[in-house]
């Protein structure tokens, strides 16, 4: 079964830092991967897509790689600000559609 | 779009009532999906349905929960008898498509409270 893991679990620093997420599968077997947001109380934000083929996306301030045979993906984001302060969540793809997500790191970015 | 439509947004009930959510997924999408979020089991996938068929039900916790999508555009997760530790944030999401190539989209979720 996959498993999906991200470190840190928690992760405060001071704005204007530039910060990377890690996430980890045991299954190389997926069709891509999804960088998403979560704000409290609130629902998912999709901020990045991977297919399995590429190496990385860019959004503005985030690049997101993965390296499917070692099964990683970062999150990299430049230039922190306070309101990227929210929980960060990996989630990889498998078989017949199905999600399989990480436990999520909560940043917070100090002002 | 106005992005996935979930209801109620908060639903407070007693133990042992019937709890009705639903979902209206993307127009166009083809694929839902159901999951819970807790603080100790985090996201997890419960059903879901393509092309309005029950594709995968394995992580359905109990008989006690069952999910229904009678069209294209509507959904509903039904628990009845509801118990205190069904207490959860429960999400809706869709996307287009069987290959998991596809963007995964969610609703703004709805907190059950079981008392």
């Amino acid at each position: 079964k996959q498993e999906v893991t991200q470190i840190p679990a928690a992760l405060s620093v001071p704005e204007g830092e530039n910060l990377v997420l890690n996430c980890s599968f045991t299954d190389s077997a997926i069709y891509n991967l999804q960088w998403f947001r979560q704000d409290p109380g609130k629902g998912l934000t999709s901020l990045l897509l991977i297919q399995s083929s590429q190496r990385e996306q860019t959004s503005g301030r985030l690049n997101a790689s993965l390296d499917k045979s070692s099964g990683r993906s970062t999150l990299y984001i430049a230039a922190s600000q306070p309101g990227d302060s929210a929980t960060y969540l990996c989630a990889v793809t498998g078989n017949f559609n199905k999600f399989y997500f990480g436990s999520g790191t909560k940043l917070n970015v100090k002002p | 779009d106005a992005g996935v439509i979930q209801s109620p947004r908060h639903e407070v009930t007693e133990m042992g009532q019937e709890v009705t959510l639903r979902c209206k997924p993307i127009s166009g999408h083809n694929s839902l999906f159901w999951y819970r979020q807790t603080m100790m089991r985090g996201l997890e996938l419960l059903i879901y349905f393509n092309n309005n068929v029950p594709i995968d039900d394995s992580g359905m916790p109990e008989d006690r929960f069952s999910a229904k999508m009678p069209n294209a555009s509507f959904s509903t997760l039904k628990i009845q008898p509801s118990e205190p530790r069904d207490s959860a944030v429960y999400f809706c999401a869709s996307t287009l498509g069987t290959s998991g190539s596809n963007e995964q989209f969610f609703g703004p979720g709805t907190r059950l409270t079981v008392l």
